[in-house]
Order: C-alpha cells, then sequence, then structure tokens
C-alpha cells in the first residue's frame, strides 16, 4: 500500500521559534491534508489542500501542496505552548477518494 | 453533543473476550471508519463504509470485524482479545461531497490484558 513518510518525528522548539514539518510519498495524491492531535483527543483537521502548488493558511499555520503531488509542508510561525501536539499528514490518492493514509506523526514539545 | 461519539471512552478485557467498540454520528455523512492508533506508527486504517450495504477491510482488519447498523452507527468488534490489540482505536466519518477531511471521536483506549 502506500506510504507516507513524514519527518521529523519529534521537535523539542523554545516558544517563538518557526516550525517545519513535511511528508513524502511515494506516489501521487490528489488532497493532502494536516491535522494536529491534542492530548486524549482525536485529530482535528488543520489544512487542507487540493491542488499542486497551493499555499494555504490558517492562521500561524501555512501549508503547502509540493509541485509533484508527492509531498507537501507544514509551517508554523512564533510557535506558542499550545502548539503542543502531534501533528499528522495525511494524502488521498486519485482513486478511492474516501481513504486517507497517514504519516506516523510530527510530536511537538514546546518550552515556555 | 459531540459530532462522533465514541463508547466507551476507556476499557481494559481480558485475553479472549469479545469486545465491541461502538460509534455514532450526528454528521450526517455515508462514510464512515475505524483507525488504530499505536505510538509512533500513526494511524492504521481497520475498515471503512461508504454507506450502510457497504463494508471494507482497511490495511489491518485481522482479529476486527464491524457492523454498520445505521447511517450513524458502525461498531467494531474484536471476537477474542489479544494483549497486541491493546491500542486507542478511533472512529471518523467524512462527506466525499466536500471532499474535506475527516471528524474524528475522541477515541477509545482498550488494554488488553
Amino acid at each position: 500500500g502506500q506510504q507516507l513518510n513524514q519527518s521529523p518525528q519529534s521537535m523539542f522548539i523554545q516558544e517563538g521559534e518557526d516550525v517545519s514539518m513535511n511528508c513524502t510519498s511515494s506516489s501521487i495524491f490528489n488532497t493532502w491534508l494536516w491535522y494536529k492531535q491534542e492530548p486524549g483527543e482525536g485529530p482535528v483537521l488543520l489544512i487542507a489542500l487540493y491542488k499542486a502548488g497551493e499555499l494555504t493558511s490558517n492562521g500561524r499555520l501555512t501549508a503547502q501542496f509540493g509541485i509533484t503531488r508527492k509531498d507537501s509542508f507544514l509551517n508554523i510561525s512564533a510557535s506558542i505552548p499550545s502548539d503542543v501536539g502531534i501533528y499528522f499528514c495525511a494524502g488521498r490518492p486519485n482513486t478511492n477518494a474516501g481513504k486517507s493514509t497517514f504519516g506516523d506523526g510530527t510530536t511537538l514539545t514546546v518550552k515556555p | 453533543d459531540a459530532d462522533v461519539t465514541q463508547t466507551p471512552r476507556n476499557r481494559i478485557t481480558k485475553t479472549g473476550k469479545r469486545i465491541m467498540l461502538e460509534c455514532s454520528q450526528t454528521k450526517g455523512h455515508d462514510r464512515m471508519y475505524w483507525y488504530r492508533q499505536d505510538p509512533g506508527l500513526g494511524l492504521r486504517l481497520i475498515y471503512y463504509s461508504f454507506d450502510v450495504k457497504d463494508i471494507n477491510k482497511g490495511e489491518i482488519s485481522d482479529g476486527y470485524s464491524v457492523s454498520r447498523q445505521a447511517q450513524a452507527k458502525f461498531s467494531l468488534s474484536l471476537e477474542s482479545a489479544i494483549p497486541n490489540q491493546t491500542a486507542l482505536y478511533f472512529c471518523a466519518t467524512s462527506d466525499p461531497g466536500t471532499g474535506s477531511g475527516y471528524t474524528f471521536g475522541s477515541g477509545t483506549r482498550l488494554t488488553v490484558v
């Protein structure tokens, strides 16, 4: 099946720093999604990307759909303590638009 | 009320026991999914259903079964629980019409001893 490689696996940063994480795939996706999971809760959708090259922002978060359609990036600017959590990328292939394949997640820790 | 409700939130069961995890949604979506989360392994798809009469295996369906009782209800069963099924289980729904992402429940933490 399809595999997503998400990196880094974890990040420990100081409040105020910017954060970057990415996902790469061996196959093409027509949709990229980024989720955040907080302790004790299910993942919540942050940003959805539908077009190669698309750059979309949600507050301090910015995500990009790579032009090869095999990768995506998420940036968080000026991190704050409540950014702590696990961030997941997910991709949806051209065939069977319902199912998403998830990356293994990036665990973010922000030190005040 | 939450859009996607999972019960129970936590469960400890013994090896060999049958257990059912329940999921109900108020989103009115046809598509529902069960995922399993293990530390460092992300979310892996167990089963999914695109409507009431449709059931499909995901990548890790062995040892699990599902039932789609209604559009709003999708339950996951472990016929004979084993310790390596200890994990966090999530139910999710999606709307194919909008192409948007999933709405997840809050999860069920299952421990098999």
